[in-house]
């Protein structure tokens, strides 16, 4: 198994520009989850799902999109980049809402 | 809102020491703890968790301990070796927040050799 995976691992964009994060699992996980961690901070919760289909919003989603189309994959839009949403974000997956979490590797985005 | 937090941001222990990190959480409803580990450039690994009905629980040299009355949990690392050093997030949910995870900010354990 790979677990979950992220891509790219690196991005750099300008403001106003979009680009999709990459996140999917192998482990047939229904509750997936988009986290963004700030330097000395912990991590704040996007979006998550509950299995494909359904989305919601976590504590911070302005100016993130996510859809669920299929169980195995959770992307994380961005509509107009801001130089605020200069982060690390992690995608994580888990049996149940409330197991543990699985974690991918992260990727770290920078805008400009 | 309801946060988690960590008394201390930094630790730094002895090799073969054992180290005891803290955290304190506000939620008085929130009845499930996780400890995860996370290393530099990687995503936060599981640890441990403790669900409230009980006051400790123990893995492979990390024993959770929970105290419900002043809300605080700590991990306990027995024998704390180099490759232990990583950051240490607490995080803990309740039912009424649709068991969604509130995370500390993290504690910085340095093994020292």
């Amino acid at each position: 198994n790979a677990g979950v995976t992220q891509t790219p691992k690196f991005q750099v964009l300008k403001t106003g520009q979009s680009m999709t994060l990459q996140c999917a699992q192998d482990m047939n996980h229904e509750y997936m989850s988009w986290y963004r961690q700030d330097p000395g901070m912990g991590l704040r919760l996007i979006h998550y799902s509950v299995g494909a289909g359904i989305t919601d919003q976590g504590e911070v989603p302005n100016g993130y999109n996510v859809s669920r189309s299929t169980t195995e994959d959770f992307p994380l839009r961005l509509l107009s980049a801001a130089p605020s949403q200069t982060s690390v974000y992690f995608c994580a997956s888990s049996y149940l809402r409330e197991n543990e979490q699985f974690f991918g590797p992260g990727t770290r985005l920078t805008v400009l | 809102g309801e946060s988690v937090g960590l008394h201390l941001p930094t630790l730094s222990v002895q090799e073969g020491d054992n180290s005891i990190i803290n955290c304190a959480y506000s939620n008085s409803a929130s009845d499930y703890f996780i400890w995860y580990k996370q290393e530099s450039g990687k995503g936060p690994q599981f640890i441990i968790d403790i669900r409230s009905n009980m006051d400790k629980r123990q893995g492979q040299r990390v024993t959770v301990l929970l105290n419900k009355t002043v809300k605080h949990l700590s991990l306990q690392i027995a024998a704390t070796q180099p490759g232990d050093s990583a950051v240490y997030f607490c995080a803990e949910s309740d039912s009424g927040s649709a068991r969604q995870l509130t995370f500390g900010s993290g504690t910085q354990l340095t093994v020292l050799p």
